[in-house]
C-alpha cells in the first residue's frame, strides 16, 4: 500500500528563522511526483513545490526548498527567513499518475 | 479567472437524506477528484477521474458516488448520508500530461455536517 508518513504534528519556528518539514512515503513505483502543500486557516489547499522522482535536482520555489532523497524514499521541506504568513498546516502528498495519497500534515507555528 | 468552484460552501442536513455537491473547473482540465480531510487522518482520496466518463475509485469510495459527463464538472452524490460522512470536502483539477504533472488546483471546500 502507498503510503505517506509526516511524523511531527507540530512544529515551532522563530520568526526570520529556519525549519525543516519532514515526509517519508512508501512506493514501489519508480516514476511518481511528490507535492507539498500548505494550508492557512482560510482552508485553501495551496501547492507549495513540487519534485518529478526522475529528477536528482532539489526543487526549490524562493524561501521553499526540499531534500529529497530516492532511495531512502524521503521528501523534507526547508522554509528559509520565515515569515509569520507561513503559520499554516503542511501537507506532503504523493502521486504515481492516478492516484493521490496525503500525509497527515504538519501544523506550523511562527513566533513573531 | 482559473478556478475550481464547490456548492454548497457549508452543508447540514440529516441521515439519509440524499445530497450533492458540484464542482466544476474552468482550466481545460483532464482530471478531477474528490477528497475528504479529517482531523489527524489529512486528505483522503474518495474518487478521482481521467477524463469524460472515467471515474475511479480512491482509498475512501464507500459511501459516494460520483460521475463525469461533462469535462468541467464532476458531481459528488451522497445517496444516504451518514454521521461518520461528516467532513471537510474539497474537489481538485489538473492537467495530465506524458511527464505525469497533476499540479492540483483545489476548490474552496464544502464542510458537511450530516446529523
Amino acid at each position: 500500500a502507498q503510503t505517506v508518513t509526516q511524523s511531527q504534528p507540530e512544529m515551532s519556528v522563530q520568526e526570520a528563522e529556519t525549519v525543516t518539514l519532514s515526509c517519508t512515503y512508501d512506493t514501489s513505483e519508480s516514476d511518481y511526483y511528490l507535492f507539498w502543500y500548505k494550508q492557512p486557516p482560510s482552508r485553501q489547499m495551496i501547492l507549495v513545490i513540487r519534485q518529478e522522482a526522475y529528477k536528482q535536482q532539489n526543487a526549490t520555489e524562493n524561501r521553499f526548498s526540499v531534500n529529497f532523497q530516492k532511495a531512502a524514499k524521503s521528501f523534507s521541506l526547508k522554509i528559509s527567513d520565515s515569515q509569520l504568513g507561513d503559520a499554516a498546516m503542511y501537507f506532503c502528498a504523493y502521486n504515481t499518475g492516478n492516484q493521490f495519497y496525503f500525509g497527515t500534515g504538519t501544523s506550523l507555528t511562527v513566533i513573531p | 479567472e482559473a478556478q475550481v468552484t464547490q456548492n454548497p460552501r457549508y452543508l447540514i442536513t440529516v441521515t439519509g437524506k440524499k445530497l450533492t455537491v458540484t464542482c466544476s473547473q474552468n482550466m481545460n482540465h483532464e482530471y478531477m477528484s474528490w477528497y475528504r480531510q479529517d482531523p489527524g487522518l489529512g486528505l483522503r482520496q474518495i474518487y478521482y477521474s481521467m477524463n469524460v466518463e472515467v471515474t475511479d475509485k480512491g482509498d475512501v469510495p464507500e459511501g459516494y458516488k460520483v460521475s463525469r459527463k461533462e469535462k468541467r464538472n464532476f458531481p459528488l452524490i451522497l445517496e444516504s448520508p451518514s454521521p461518520n460522512q461528516t467532513s471537510l470536502y474539497f474537489c481538485a483539477s489538473s492537467f495530465t500530461g506524458s511527464y505525469k504533472s497533476y499540479e492540483q488546483y483545489f476548490g474552496p471546500g464544502t464542510r458537511l455536517t450530516v446529523t
